[in-house]
């Protein structure tokens, strides 16, 4: 299957700082990556959907200057958290629509390893 | 997004078949199904996806009942690493996943 990558895999940052993920599709073209946050024993709640070229489009309830993301070429989006404070502790995944496998029919999501991000 | 329903847990003995079970009443013509599964502090991992016919990988193998109101996902023999947490998702063309709350699967040695 694809491959996403994403650096760093974890961060600890102090409070009002900004931190940057990086999330690379490694064997694919992606036109579109999309952010996922997910606290501790939750679901993955989707934050953006990055469209290459193009500004992102965020969900309801995601402050856009906070979470500013680029997403520059066909293989890379980055996520910056600006201003971090404690409460913006997560997991933050990002994904990467492409062809399954074998599969001609649907495009699915190929989802990175993950940044862990703990704000002190 | 049409909604699913997945039990919240679930546990199997090793080496033995494992049948998660997805309702998805609301389901439309266009919508696919998908399963996901995450491993602990890792991101989702592609499962299977399905239309209408029953599909079968080398991961698993996905029941999608005729009306298309519920599907399974089959793991034929579930080891220690299928220990995780099963999404099922209906996704239309190009839009996006979202996902539940999925099925806490829990493998017993």
């Amino acid at each position: 299957g694809a491959v996403v990558s994403q650096h760093p895999s974890w961060v600890i940052c102090k409070s009002g700082t900004s931190v940057k993920i990086e999330c690379r599709s490694l064997d694919f073209q992606a036109t579109t990556m999309f952010w996922y946050r997910q606290f501790p024993k939750q679901s993955l709640m989707l934050m953006a959907t990055s469209n290459e070229g193009s500004k992102a489009t965020y969900e309801q309830g995601v402050e856009k200057d906070k979470f500013l993301i680029n997403h520059a070429s066909l293989t890379l989006s980055t996520l910056t958290v600006t201003s971090a404070h404690p409460e913006d502790s997560s997991f933050y995944i990002c994904s990467a629509r492409g062809w399954a496998s074998g599969s001609a029919d649907q495009e699915t999501q190929y989802f990175g390893p993950g940044t862990r991000l703990l704000v002190l | 997004d049409a909604k699913t329903t997945q039990p919240n847990s679930m546990e199997s003995n090793e080496e033995e078949p494992v049948h998660l079970p997805c309702n998805h009443s609301t389901i439309s013509g266009t919508d696919y199904i998908h399963w996901y599964r995450q491993l602990p502090s890792q991101g989702p991992e592609y499962v299977i996806h399905g239309l209408t016919s029953n599909v079968n990988n080398r991961m698993a193998s996905l029941a999608i009942a005729e009306d298309r109101k519920s599907s399974t996902l089959i793991l034929h023999r579930a080891t220690l690493r299928d220990a995780a947490v099963y999404y099922c998702i209906l996704k239309t063309g190009a839009n996006n996943l979202f996902f539940g709350t999925g099925t806490r699967l829990t493998v017993i040695p």
